[in-house]
């Protein structure tokens, strides 16, 4: 069973920042949150990963609580071609298997 | 970066034949590839794991002597739907762990599998 909650779906309006929240109340010490998103009928493309410290690339930004038992994704500036189901999963960095949740579905409005 | 490539893209195919989708690892080599299934309105579902040179390690409830699945290179992973029927319909994703990196999962742009 994935080890996540997400809120189902989110709406945010074109040009907004969009937080997408993920709960993994029961994450070990060495799992890392991982970030996915997976537009209409394609296979999932990688986001951001983190351990524990804040983490921020050129898509978006990952924010860890203290505890980890919680993240949020923030994409700063969200476009239309943001809408896609985000999927956050924890896990080890090498060998471990993905285990997909129900995701939340972005749906950026202009 | 890393790239996987999944083909067919899409496929129509009559019940009672077999289908075979490949997923390859274009710049990297991938011990491990993973297979998901994916209906409409939900989330992956890992099927199984697919180790270069052995056998594959199948998730619960997932028949392995009807999908079955090939890792005979360490860029090279097909799973075949073997006995096709309606209800296989679905959308077949392949991912591969590149060694080495943290983030390591890249996932193919998947197949769609249509049985009529």
């Amino acid at each position: 069973d994935a080890k996540t909650t997400q809120p189902t779906s989110m709406d945010c309006a074109e040009g907004r920042a969009a937080n997408l929240p993920c709960n993994h109340s029961t994450i070990s010490g060495n799992e890392y949150v991982y970030w996915y998103r997976q537009i209409h009928s394609q296979g999932p493309q990688y986001i951001i990963h983190g351990l524990k410290n804040n983490e921020t690339n050129e898509m978006a930004s990952l924010i860890i609580t203290e505890d980890r038992k919680s993240s949020t994704l923030i994409l700063p500036h969200a476009t239309l071609r943001d809408t896609a189901v985000y999927y956050c999963i924890v896990n080890l960095p090498q060998g471990g298997k993905l285990i997909f949740g129900q995701g939340t579905e972005l749906s950026v409005k202009p | 970066g890393a790239v996987v490539s999944q083909h067919p893209s899409r496929v129509i195919c009559k019940s009672g034949t077999s289908v075979k989708i490949e997923c390859r690892s274009l710049d990297f080599q991938a011990t491990t590839m993973f297979w998901y299934r994916q209906f409409p309105k939900q989330s992956l579902m890992l099927m199984a794991t697919s180790n270069e040179g052995s056998k594959a390690t199948y998730e619960q409830g997932v028949e392995k002597d009807k999908f079955l699945i090939n890792h005979a290179s360490l860029t090279l992973s097909t799973l075949t739907v073997t006995s096709a029927h309606p209800e296989d319909s679905s959308f077949y994703i392949c991912s591969a762990e590149q060694t080495g990196l943290d983030y390591g999962y890249t996932f193919g742009s998947g197949t769609r599998l249509t049985v009529v």
